[in-house]
């Protein structure tokens, strides 16, 4: 059973700063690693889809980066923005379902 | 952009009774999901479902659930005796028919389940 983890759980930055943060996993046994942005009272949005190791994905401010050979993935937010505050989930998908992370909530101060 | 709708948005029952919570996947989409999140807790998996039958349970998804696509557009989740422990926000999901299983997951808004 995969065990995805991320870190750290929450964090508060100031607005326009940037941060970073981590999804880690123990094997490479899986078909794509996907990052999701959750805002309070809203459902899931997908952010990226990677699947191989190196991969390097941009959506704006929003990029993210996989190491499948030593397990992680990073997702950064360059000049974080008060509406980027939400919770980071990063999932493993298998034949047949999705493994979430514990998400880390990321609330940016104005 | 179509979006997957969930209803109904709040569900509070007592323990024992049975609750539906109903689920329009996108409707191009084949493979559909539920999960759940148990306040503080991650989000978990129940349950896949493919041509109309079931691709993969969790060891949450015991025989005290169900789904079901009655009519080729509804997905529902049956929990039949509800427990205390049932009580999280559950999400049905789908995802597109390419063959590729990099595709994202569409997520609904949930269904808050309150078990009382």
């Amino acid at each position: 059973i995969l065990n995805v983890e991320q870190s750290p759980q929450s964090l508060h930055v100031q607005e326009g700063d940037s941060t970073n943060f981590t999804c880690s996993f123990p094997s490479s046994n899986f078909y794509a690693l996907h990052w999701y942005r959750w805002e309070t009272a809203k459902s899931p949005e997908a952010l990226f889809v990677m699947t191989l190791n190196g991969d390097e994905k941009k959506k704006g401010r929003i990029s993210a980066t996989l190491n499948t050979k030593e397990g992680y993935s990073y997702l950064y937010i360059k000049g974080s923005q008060p509406e980027d505050s939400a919770t980071y989930l990063c999932a493993l998908s298998g034949t047949y379902k999705y493994i979430f992370g514990t998400g880390t909530r990321l609330k940016v101060l104005a | 952009e179509p979006e997957v709708t969930q209803t109904p948005s709040h569900q509070v029952t007592q323990m024992g009774q049975e609750v539906i919570l109903r689920c329009v996947p996108i409707s191009n989409h084949l493979y559909f999901y539920w999960y759940r999140q148990i306040l503080g807790q991650k989000v978990e998996f129940l349950v896949s479902f493919y041509n109309n039958e079931i691709s993969e349970k969790s060891e949450i998804f015991d025989d005290q659930f169900s789904v079901e696509r009655p009519d080729g557009s509804n997905f529902t989740l049956k929990i039949r005796s509800t427990k205390l422990e049932d009580s999280a926000m559950y999400f049905c999901a789908s995802r597109d028919t390419g063959v590729s299983v990099n595709e994202k997951l569409f997520f609904g808004s949930g269904t808050q389940l309150s078990v009382l």
